[in-house]
């Protein structure tokens, strides 16, 4: 069985490109949500999708957003970078909604804005 | 901000002493799950706990989840170096929400 599979596994951007991140659940899972992991934030988290629809959305600026296709994968932008954007993205899939299953995390996304 | 509070931050231990984190919400969580983090890897799920006052083993680990559903606690008996990495405790509110993690070391 396929784990979680995040792509790139690396970026290095530059301030004010934009950058998009994809995400590829376990099969049968519906519920991808994006998490922001760094030093010293911890897991800070983005939005949940679920069948295609953006169930919440943590306090984020409106320069990150995302999708969810019909097949479940998910996509995040994140517009106009800033410095503060480095970090570790990672998505955690579910079967269903958010708290009822717990989470499968892909490896991340390791994100670099110089 | 964060709304689920971990404590401690940091916790280094002799291999073969005992270990525990403490995470707690000022508002009743759903339910409350943990993860472990290793070195250069991505978080893993451990255990979900649902009821009030619940208490689940997984051979040297013992969860707990408060009466009020506000707290939960991770205690690891006899640490060995695997136990080595960051565990996160994370409560479902309006979707989950993660601690900030107690990072593990532990000398052999």
């Amino acid at each position: 069985k396929a784990g979680v599979t995040q792509t790139p596994r690396y970026l290095i951007k530059t301030r004010g490109q934009q950058v998009t991140l994809s995400c590829s659940p376990i099969s049968g899972h519906r519920s991808v949500s994006w998490y922001q992991q760094t030093p010293g934030q911890g897991l800070q988290f983005l939005f949940e999708y679920f069948s295609e629809t953006q169930r919440n959305k943590g306090n984020f600026p409106g320069r990150f957003s995302g999708r969810q296709f019909s097949n479940s994968r998910s996509e995040m932008n994140v517009s106009t970078l800033e410095l503060g954007d480095s970090a570790l993205y990672l998505c955690a899939t579910s079967p269903g909604t958010s708290g009822n299953y717990g989470y499968t995390f892909g490896s991340g996304t390791r994100l670099t804005v110089v | 901000g964060q709304q689920v509070m971990q404590i401690p931050q940091y916790q280094h231990v002799q291999e073969g002493e005992d270990f525990t984190t403490y995470c707690n919400s000022s508002t009743t969580l759903s339910n409350i799950q943990w993860y472990k983090q290793r070195p250069g890897g991505h978080p893993v799920f451990l255990i979900q706990l649902v009821k009030s006052g619940e208490v689940k083993k997984q051979k040297r680990l013992t969860f707990q989840f408060g009466e009020a559903k506000k707290n939960s606690s991770l205690h690891i008996t006899a640490t060995q170096t695997t136990d080595v990495g960051t565990y996160f405790c994370a409560g479902l509110l309006n979707d989950m929400r993660f601690g900030a993690g107690t990072r593990l070391t532990v000398k052999p």
